[in-house]
């Protein structure tokens, strides 16, 4: 069955540091894969996504390159701020799951001034 | 109001009780999502709702656990004889068209439940 594995948290980063948070996925089909984030106090909500083989997606500064040769979708960012604290979610949605989202286990990033 | 609204946000009760969550998606959204969250995980499918059918209930964890969208719009997920291990975040998300359209799903913010 399909699924989503990431790097386990927590990462620590001081501020204007480089981000990069690794996301591997299996799936039978030909998945569009999304990173959420969950800020502290709030829902889920979509941070980028990438619908077909060497898409990328990008927003607030965060970029993800869908690279099917390595079945990854990694997230950077070149400077964080404090306030991208949060924890990241990498997902991803086929027809073969039943076009379903399913979800990796979450990591959580603190980032200090 | 604007986005998905989940009620009650918290919810205390007893082992063996009986509980509903209700979940209420954004206008014109026809797919709606269950999802279970446990401290330090990600969502853990639970059944999907395209209309008023569920098009996919695979993630149900078993006979205790079932959930309804009678007309199309408000979904109820309701639990059975409860355990202490279902306490956990119940997330629900809407998207505007599910299928191959599937794109952003929008969260509530969840409904907590904790089984003593």
């Amino acid at each position: 069955g399909n699924s989503v594995t990431q790097m386990e948290g927590p990462v620590t980063l001081s501020e204007e540091a480089f981000l990069t948070i690794n996301c591997t996925y299996t799936a039978t089909g030909y998945p569009s894969l999304f990173w959420y984030v969950q800020y502290p106090g709030e829902g889920l909500q979509l941070l980028l996504k990438a619908t077909k083989a060497d898409d990328k997606g990008s927003n607030k500064g965060f970029e993800a390159t869908y690279r099917k040769e390595t079945t990854s979708f990694h997230l950077e960012k070149g400077s964080v701020q404090v306030s991208d604290s949060a924890v990241y979610f990498c997902a991803l949605s086929d027809q073969n799951g039943g076009f379903k989202t399913i979800f990796g286990a979450g990591t959580r990033l603190f980032v200090k001034a | 109001g604007a986005g998905v609204s989940q009620t009650p946000s918290n919810k205390v009760t007893e082992k063996g009780k009986y509980v509903e969550l209700r979940c209420d998606p954004i206008s014109g959204h026809t797919a709606l999502y269950w999802y279970r969250q446990s401290l330090g995980q990600g969502p853990e499918f639970l059944i999907y709702f395209q209309g008023t059918g569920a098009a996919d209930d695979s993630g149900l964890p078993n006979d205790r656990f079932f959930a309804v969208r009678p007309e199309g719009s408000v979904s109820t997920l309701k639990i059975q004889r409860t355990e202490r291990g279902d306490s956990a975040v119940y997330l629900c998300a809407s998207s505007f068209d599910g299928g191959a359209n599937t794109g952003e799903l929008f969260f509530g913010e969840g409904s907590r439940l904790t089984v003593l």
